[in-house]
């Protein structure tokens, strides 16, 4: 049964400091990793999606990064703004299941 | 893109009545959606799996006769919570993969906007 942990669970920064989210997995059987923003009693936004093959992915001041083998992803934001301000869930998707983190809520301080 | 509406995005109800929620793919076929809830400060936990013309696949501890989901066409599912109770209140929200099945390993899933029941 995969297992998605991150960590830390709340993050707090002042406005413009760079920050990785970690998250990690037990199965290393995925077919992709993909990273949700969650706005406050909203759906989720799609950020960034590696597939197993790859290693990472840049979107703007995003970056993800797949190690399969230690079972980890991390997210970086770049010179972060209070618009980032939201709660962060990664998601393993496997063989006809997607399971999902238990998310990190970030808020920057402007 | 791929994109999955979800209807209502808030409803409040009676107790012991019963809420539809519709999931639509705009723009591609899913004959699989996938039903997720969230309680409050909880990650998304899968629900049941809806699939096209055929019963839908629940994960253990949902009660199928509680949540009772239909998928009667490619682009449309729909959840009914039945005789619905307070703690049955939670964010429910639906997903779809355009790719599912084949070449699923190049797209990720994409979803709905949720919905927000609260049953008083």
């Amino acid at each position: 049964k995969q297992e998605v942990t991150q960590i830390p669970a709340a993050l707090s920064v002042p406005e413009g400091e760079n920050l990785v989210l970690n998250c990690s997995f037990t199965d290393s059987a995925i077919y992709n990793l993909q990273w949700f923003r969650q706005d406050p009693g909203k759906g989720l936004t799609s950020l960034l999606l590696i597939q197993s093959s790859q290693r990472e992915q840049t979107s703007g001041r995003l970056n993800a990064s797949l190690d399969k083998s230690s079972g980890r992803s991390t997210l970086y934001i770049a010179a972060s703004q209070p618009g980032d301000s939201a709660t962060y869930l990664c998601a393993a998707a496997g063989y006809q299941k997607v399971t999902f983190g238990t998310g990190t809520k970030l808020q920057v301080i402007p | 893109g791929a994109v999955v509406s979800q209807h209502p995005s808030r409803v409040i109800c009676k107790s012991g009545t019963s809420v539809k929620i519709e999931c639509r793919s705009l723009d591609f076929q899913a004959t699989t959606m996938f039903w997720y809830r969230q309680f409050p400060k909880q990650s998304l936990m899968l629900m049941a799996t809806s699939n096209e013309g055929s019963k839908a696949t629940y994960e253990q501890g949902v009660e199928k006769d509680k949540f009772l989901i239909n998928h009667a066409s490619l682009t449309l599912s729909t959840l009914t919570v039945t005789s619905a109770h307070p703690e049955d209140s939670s964010f429910y929200i639906c997903s779809a993969n355009p790719h599912h099945g084949r070449q699923r390993t190049n797209y990720g899933y994409t979803f709905g906007s949720g919905t927000r029941l609260t049953v008083v």
